[in-house]
């Protein structure tokens, strides 16, 4: 069975604040994939990133980075200097290497930037 | 327009009823799924398709039926809506290899 937890169920920070995200997964495979997506009050669930299971590297991308530690379990995602427009739910999900590769979703993470 | 369409966007609808959410896209991708998003519980996968005619049950399947006779669409239907069902379902599809695309959800209320 796997599961990704996000602890954080709601994080309130003021603009130009860094934040980060938690995101602690279970699997056994040996094989798999990460991902964060943002859901911002529209609705519409937007890609951020995907990481697959042989790759610890750090990425950034602009004012986003994710931190990959497979000793920890973890795929923790910090936003620099936060800004009004990442308000949003943010929801970590992993991927097995089953036939479907059915995409496993934590609960999510609401964060709320104010001025 | 290519993509992954959703339809209806909103539905009310009656305890006991019938409602089928439709779900189509333009790729031809061979994997497809429906998901269910509740407070709480971040998104569910209800079921999902490996092809035409594969289908599978996901994690919360119970009071849902779907087909899939065609490539491109994938429907979902709640034989007889309940208000457990209330909630937003997303559709998504995935090529091999390839990442996931969602669709825009349908926001089902049921009274």
């Amino acid at each position: 069975a796997q599961k990704v937890t996000q602890a954080q169920t709601e994080i309130s920070v003021v603009e130009k604040e860094d934040v980060t995200l938690d995101c602690v997964y279970e699997t056994r495979d040996t094989t798999y994939y990460l991902f964060w997506y943002k859901q911002p009050p529209s609705g519409e669930l937007v890609f951020l990133i995907r990481r697959n299971s042989f790759d610890e590297q750090n990425e950034i991308s602009g004012r986003y980075s994710w931190n990959f530690q497979k000793s920890t379990s973890s795929f923790n995602f910090t936003i620099t200097a936060s800004q009004v427009v990442d308000s949003a739910v943010y929801f970590c999900a992993l991927k097995n290497t089953g036939t479907a590769s059915k995409l496993t979703f934590g609960t999510g993470t609401r964060l709320q930037v104010t001025l | 327009d290519a993509g992954i369409t959703q339809s209806p966007r909103y539905k009310i609808t009656e305890t006991g009823r019938q409602v089928t959410l439709m779900c189509h896209q333009t790729w031809s991708h061979s994997y497809m799924f429906w998901y269910r998003q509740d407070l709480g519980h971040g998104l569910r996968l209800i079921y999902y398709s490996a092809a035409a005619d594969i289908t599978d049950k996901g994690e919360v399947p119970d009071g849902y039926v779907v087909s899939r006779s065609k490539t491109e669409n994938f429907p979902l239907t709640l034989e007889s809506a309940t208000r457990s069902q209330t909630s937003v379902y997303f559709c998504a599809s995935r090529a091999t290899g390839g990442g996931y695309t969602f669709g825009s959800g349908t926001r089902l209320t049921v009274v």
